[in-house]
């Protein structure tokens, strides 16, 4: 167990719909990241909160956005769902923003869209 | 564009056989890490290597860092059911905190 917590495990909508993924980091964790994995493009860094700031930013859409709230609890919204946006998405977390990167996993959100 | 290609895409082998898996880039990074996937869970960390020329050992894998810390290797000794899963690496920059690029990873299978 990482001590990352992410909401819902799977989720099945249809395309145009928009879902909402939860995540709560490790105790004592600040930042924040969101990747999607899936099976053509592996795992891809979406955006990095820290401290309720954004930090960075990858190769996210613009159909997607997220936020860190005060408890450090993350969200991250994906709108106008397309069929390509069924993947895995994982949060991870870990104390401050490191050049060494160690990250604490979560167990993923499963994302279907038919 | 940062890109780590890692290598074998796939393993299968028995149990007690040795195995190496690449990951290699053109790109230096500050830290390579390298995790390990079972179906339905999230990546877990096993090292982190952040000098050029760092050797590590975990039990019966050992993890290397090139020296132009663009490229590592993970080899694993005498290869257990256990190990089977997903290795993944993933490369940290100087210049991004947290904002990993990972290999494609290595889908290993040990078969008894």
């Amino acid at each position: 167990d990482s001590g990352v917590t992410q909401t819902p495990k799977h989720l099945i909508t249809a395309t145009g719909q928009r879902v909402t993924l939860r995540c709560s980091p490790r105790s004592g964790d600040l930042s924040v990241y969101w990747y999607q994995q899936s099976l053509d493009q592996g795992l891809q860094f979406l955006i990095q909160y820290y401290n309720g700031e954004e930090r960075a930013k990858g190769n996210i859409l613009e159909r997607f956005s997220a936020q860190q709230f005060p408890d450090l609890h993350s969200e991250l919204n994906l709108s106008s769902l397309e069929l390509g946006d069924s993947a895995l998405y994982f949060c991870a977390s870990s104390v401050v923003p490191r050049n060494t990167g160690e990250l604490f996993f979560g167990e993923g959100s499963r994302l279907t869209v038919l | 564009t940062q890109l780590l290609e890692q290598s074998p895409q796939f393993l299968s082998i028995q149990e007690g056989e040795n195995l190496t898996v690449y990951c290699n880039s053109s790109s230096v990074f500050s830290s390579l890490q390298w995790y390990r996937q079972e179906p339905g869970e999230g990546p877990v960390l096993l090292v982190t290597v952040v000098t050029g020329g760092e050797v590590k050992k975990l039990k019966r894998l050992t993890f290397q860092f090139g020296d132009a810390r663009k490229d590592s290797s993970l080899h694993i000794t005498a290869a257990q059911p256990g190990d089977t899963g997903l290795y993944l690496c993933a490369g940290a920059s100087g210049t991004s905190y947290g904002k990993l690029t990972f290999g494609q990873g290595t889908i290993l299978t040990v078969h008894p």
